[in-house]
């Protein structure tokens, strides 16, 4: 019930292609999803985030698409840059004690292609 | 403002011996968070500490202890070191409450226990 699966567990593309990354949930109390970006040698990073209310999220070349029906929900990158060449992770919130507590899927490394 | 700081970032131990990973925060943020990153597995949650006295277990604890020192402070120790420790270590601090679930990340320690 606390899973995040993701999928794929790599990704190549050609500079200008649309990546998708999938991410698939169970529990129903989760009540915010964000992406991290994680690049070498480094943490990672918030890249953006929904809320369950929302089917859509765009900021700049980041897309989430979220369908609450299906338990499902997507990062898609828009014109990918090779310095977009990355680990990207979905999550999930859950509450706990309070606190904000995030289920991390297993990671996508995506390789962006000149 | 540096952000989330861990010591060291690299680490090597043999088996049976022991270590405290260093974290701080200079945000002013409540709750902390201690995650390990394994290949394929993305991040799991050792231990978190939602405010300054108080500390939980999340999913993978056992060979772990932790002090929340002060509200800056959180550190990890391993007591009796083993391959399986063997993992990029990040500390993660962010705000309770509110609608600001971000968390923010360290550099990691990456350790190798031999």
């Amino acid at each position: 019930q606390q899973q995040v699966k993701q999928s794929p567990q790599s990704l190549i593309v050609q500079k200008g292609g649309i990546p998708i990354i999938n991410c698939a949930y169970e529990n129903t109390a989760f009540d915010y999803f964000p992406w991290y970006q994680q690049f070498p040698g480094k943490g990672p990073a918030l890249l953006i985030a929904i809320r369950p209310d929302v089917s859509e999220k765009k900021e700049g070349r980041f897309t989430i698409s979220f369908n609450k029906s299906a338990k499902q929900f997507s990062l898609h990158i828009m014109d990918s840059q090779p310095g977009d060449s990355a680990t990207y992770f979905c999550a999930a919130r859950a509450i706990s004690g309070g606190y904000n507590k995030l289920i991390f899927g297993a990671g996508t490394r995506l390789a962006v292609h000149p | 403002n540096a952000g989330v700081t861990q010591t060291p970032k690299f680490q090597v131990l043999k088996t049976g011996q022991s270590m405290t990973l260093q974290c701080a925060q200079d945000m002013n943020h409540n709750s902390m968070y201690w995650y390990r990153q394994d290949p394929g597995m993305g991040l799991r949650l050792i231990y978190y500490s939602a405010s300054e006295g108080t500390t939980d277990k999340g999913e993978v604890p056992n060979g772990y202890n932790v002090s929340r020192l002060n509200k800056r402070e959180f550190s990890l120790r391993l007591e009796s070191a083993a391959p399986s420790q063997t993992s990029v270590y990040f500390c993660a601090s962010s705000q309770t409450g509110g609608r600001s679930y971000e968390q923010y990340f360290g550099p990691g320690t990456r350790l190798t226990v031999t």
